[in-house]
């Protein structure tokens, strides 16, 4: 049991569909993230937000939008995504401020695109 | 840009065996964490480690974090099929912020029975 929670857990979308993914953390904590993990290739660092603001967009495209209403609550907005934005989508929290910055992940969403 | 690299990126071992997986970067950071990650599920963390040359036991995993804090290993011992999983070491920035953490590509590790 991690504290963070993401639904669904398995998408299968179109490339014309909208749809959202969602990440509730119940640790307190006061930033968020997404990352994606493709096959071999590193946790990459999609968005950061501290404080409901974001601070960082790591060149992410547009067909991804993130949306963080308050603290404990984050969610990726999905529209006319493309085959190669299959992947794992991974959702963090942490506590900002701390030296010893420790992230949290959900169980991520598996995401296949057709 | 701080960039991580682990090795090996892939290990098959036998049960019983020791095994040690490297972290090594041109950066310092101001700590390092260990996460393994199972099929289909989210990185969970393992340990951090703060202090240059500090060592942490978890089981029969130790976590070494280099003098430099530029590099950590972890070395397990008499692995057990349980133990597989993919390795993954995430440094944070000396920045006071701490809300960035870098990844290695992460070390496969398959133990047979």
């Amino acid at each position: 049991e991690t504290g963070v929670t993401q639904t669904p857990r398995h998408l299968v979308m179109g490339m014309t569909n909208k749809k959202s993914l969602k990440c509730e953390q119940h640790l307190g904590h006061n930033a968020m993230y997404w990352y994606k993990q493709s096959a071999k290739k590193p946790l990459e660092l999609m968005f950061v937000y501290n404080f409901k603001e974001q601070t960082e967009n790591n060149s992410v495209p547009s067909r991804f939008s993130p949306e963080c209403p308050n603290s404990s609550h984050l969610f990726l907005h999905l529209h006319t995504l493309q085959p190669e934005d299959s992947a794992l989508y991974l959702c963090a929290s942490s506590q900002v401020g701390h030296l010893n910055t420790e992230a949290f992940f959900g169980q991520g969403t598996r995401l296949t695109v057709v | 840009t701080q960039l991580l690299e682990q090795s090996p990126q892939f290990l098959s071992i036998q049960e019983g065996e020791n095994l040690t997986v490297y972290c090594n970067s041109s950066s310092v950071f101001s700590s390092l964490q260990w996460y393994r990650q199972e099929p289909g599920e989210g990185p969970v963390l393992l340990v951090t480690v703060v202090t240059g040359g500090e060592v942490k036991k978890l089981k029969r995993l130790t976590f070494q974090f280099g003098d430099a804090r530029k590099d950590s290993s972890l070395h397990i011992t008499a692995a057990q099929p349980g133990d597989t999983g993919l390795y993954l070491c995430a440094g944070a920035g000396e920045e006071t912020s701490g809300s960035r953490l870098t990844f290695g590509e992460g070390t496969q590790l398959t133990v047979n029975p």
